[in-house]
């Protein structure tokens, strides 16, 4: 089906392990970002990607790596867990900026580091 | 440093209601502003996108308005239903970069 896929939708996992999340869109859009969601915080940018071999800083990046190596997947890997890190992580895509279309977000990813 | 501020924090009403939910901007600069829903445990679903040429749009009961001169958006609810009970987040766009509220939790009860 055509989308934006997160994969896995849950992860508990322990401090000090690197841990992985899929973000997997059909519809080619240029454009693919982020975030995690807290309780006191909204959510908040951790990196974006304009174009593939493209990304870029958001406003909370520190330990988390990214990469594009593929249009469709924008994996996100936090290197050494920690439990700061534990939150709901979303991806989002778009097509293009300035011409008005929409974030597309996936379901989330909850992550939980003990 | 763009700051964008819901109120209010949660809201309770009875079904039937028109309501109406505040989103306010410190930085007028802004390209769109994009109104999204989330259900508990659930994703974003995108209800309204207003560009930044225009003053509203409009979505079968959902209205949403912009005023960038005075910093404000508003998403109006007509006739509210126990459905929409949601959280209702208001995001700016900065360039392509989406800056979120923190969001009203809205509860409609029959």
């Amino acid at each position: 089906d055509a989308g934006i896929t997160q994969s896995p939708r849950y992860k508990i996992t322990e401090t000090g392990r690197q841990v992985t999340l899929m973000c997997h869109q059909t519809w080619s859009h240029s454009y693919m970002f982020w975030y995690r969601q807290d309780l006191g915080h909204g959510l908040r940018l951790i990196y974006y990607s304009a174009a593939a071999d493209i990304t870029d800083k958001g406003e909370v990046p520190d330990g988390y790596v990214v990469s594009r190596s593929k249009t469709e997947n924008f994996p996100l890997t936090l290197e050494s867990a920690t439990r700061s890190q534990t939150s709901v992580y979303f991806c989002a895509s778009l097509g293009r900026t300035g011409v008005g279309q929409p974030q597309h977000f996936g379901d989330g990813t909850r992550l939980s580091i003990l | 440093k763009q700051e964008v501020t819901q109120i209010p924090a949660a809201l309770s009403v009875p079904e039937g209601e028109n309501l109406v939910l505040n989103c306010s901007f410190t930085d007028s600069a802004i390209y769109n502003l994009q109104w999204f829903r989330q259900d508990p445990g659930k994703g974003l679903t995108s209800l309204l996108l207003i560009q930044s040429s225009q003053r509203e749009q409009t979505s079968g009961r959902l209205n949403a308005s912009l005023d960038k001169s005075s910093g404000r958006s508003t998403l109006y609810i007509a006739a509210s239903q126990p459905g929409d009970s949601a959280t209702y987040l208001c995001a700016l766009y900065n360039t392509d970069k989406l800056i979120f509220g923190t969001g009203t939790r809205l509860q409609v009860f029959p």
